[in-house]
């Protein structure tokens, strides 16, 4: 099965600065997905990043706060800008896999973040 | 508003038992409801997906319903054991629109 990582897995920041999170696949995927789950709530989708296009964010998310790349099929990257206390979460990265149940989705093993 | 709920936060049942959690939804027409599992530090992990023209699916010790008329799906372990012990989140999607997930149940299975 399709191997997902996450770099880094946890990270202490400081109020204003930035943090950029990898998320690696050992397989080519076409879907590529970017979640928050703050403390006792649900995933949250923040954007969709398609290979060779830019990111489509829901409602709520904005490309400044939370610019993503998406340079190829096996790797993309979320930034979590001039960060504050209300981005402390788990960010998760997810992919749909082709040789798998159409539509279903397969998670990274998320990053946890502390703004302080 | 859309809505997702799943009926409780914590749910404790005794080891062998069938535990049943449940989802819940409203204006919603989902073309499949789907269950994934989350351990603590982890991230989700897909169990089970339903559509919208079943009834029931089944895998191993689980079992899913899906009743779109009462805008709810059930999620049944039977026989369980300690380590079903986790947190069961229900995602759905109308198909063409991002999946959408509740806050989940924490089932604790008590040996």
């Amino acid at each position: 099965s399709a191997v997902i990582s996450q770099k880094p897995s946890r990270d202490i920041c400081q109020r204003g600065t930035s943090l950029t999170i990898q998320c690696q696949v050992d397989s080519q995927v076409t879907m590529m997905f970017w979640y928050r789950q703050q403390p006792g709530q649900s995933l949250t989708l923040i954007a969709t990043a398609n290979q060779g296009s830019e990111a489509t964010y829901e409602s709520g998310f904005v490309i400044d706060k939370f610019p993503i790349s998406r340079p190829n099929l096996t790797f993309s990257t979320l930034t979590v800008s001039n960060m504050s206390p209300e981005d402390s979460s788990i960010y998760l990265c997810s992919v749909e896999l082709t040789d798998r149940e159409p539509d279903t989705q397969y998670f990274g093993p998320g990053t946890r973040l502390t703004v302080l | 508003s859309q809505k997702i709920e799943q009926n409780s936060e914590a749910l404790n049942i005794q080891e062998g038992k069938t535990a049943t959690l449940t989802c819940n939804y409203t204006n919603y027409s989902p073309a499949y409801l789907q269950w994934y599992r989350q351990d603590p530090g982890r991230g989700p992990v897909f169990l089970l997906l339903i559509r919208e023209n079943e009834k029931e699916k089944r895998k191993e010790r689980l079992k899913v319903t899906f009743d779109t008329t009462l805008k709810q799906s059930l999620f049944h372990i039977t026989a369980s054991q300690p380590a079903d012990s986790a947190t069961y989140l229900c995602a759905l999607s109308s198909g063409n629109t991002p999946l959408v997930f509740g806050k989940g149940t924490r089932l604790s299975v008590i040996a």
